[in-house]
């Protein structure tokens, strides 16, 4: 069975902070697809980034960078100068290499970016 | 161009009637997925399409829960009964279907939030 956990449920910070938020996962596959998604106060569903478990290359994309960790079954997300425009709830999610690929989603983790 | 949408953005509804949610994926992506959100929680996998195949329905809660796709196009889900545990955002994602038989990326409508008095 998949599972995904982010064991913060709440983040505060004051704008212009770094915030890292964790995510951690299992599985029996060896390939797999990982996945972050925010949801804004409006309700939908961002895509931000996918994950190939054979790329464990880190990414960045602006503010946004990600490191991913086999060896610790991690995949985590910082924000650096974290904005306002910031808050949100962020989702973390599991794919199995298969027909469908349906996510298993993490309990997902709310940031308040404060000014 | 235009992004997964669903109708309606909001339904309430008492507890007993049965309530239908639609859902428009992006043009030409033959996977559509349906998922739940319950308060406060992450999602939950419903139900699969993908083209004319028979449908994945393995997250499908109950047997009031159903769900209809016709070809690549619209689906619906269809809940009989509605109880108040069913109150939840209900959420619809398509994607397009790459080679091997995997699909890509999801993308997300907004989502019908249900609410069973």
């Amino acid at each position: 069975a998949q599972k995904v956990t982010q064991a913060q449920t709440e983040i505060s910070v004051v704008e212009k902070e770094d915030v890292t938020l964790d995510c951690v996962y299992e599985t029996r596959d060896t390939t797999y697809y990982l996945f972050w998604y925010k949801q804004p106060p409006s309700g939908e569903l961002v895509f931000l980034i996918r994950r190939n478990s054979f790329d464990e290359q880190n990414e960045i994309s602006g503010r946004y960078s990600w490191n991913f960790q086999k060896s610790t079954s991690s995949f985590n997300f910082t924000i650096t100068a974290s904005q306002v425009v910031d808050s949100a709830v962020y989702f973390c999610a599991l794919a199995r290499n298969n027909a469908g690929n349906m996510l298993t989603f993490g309990g997902g983790t709310r940031l308040m970016v404060k000014p | 161009g235009a992004g997964v949408s669903q109708s309606p953005s909001n339904k309430v509804t008492e507890k007993g009637k049965d309530v239908e949610l639609r859902c428009d994926p992006i043009s030409g992506h033959t996977a559509l997925y349906w998922y739940r959100q319950r308060l406060g929680q992450g999602l939950e996998f419903l139900i699969y399409f993908q083209g004319n195949s028979a449908p994945d329905k393995s997250g499908l809660p109950s047997d009031r829960f159903s769900a209809e796709r016709t070809g690549e196009s619209v689906s619906t889900l269809t809940i009989q009964r509605t109880q108040q545990e069913d109150s939840a955002v209900y959420l619809c994602a398509s994607s397009t279907r790459l080679a091997g038989g995997l699909t890509d990326t999801q993308y997300f409508g907004p989502g019908t939030r249900l609410t069973v008095l």
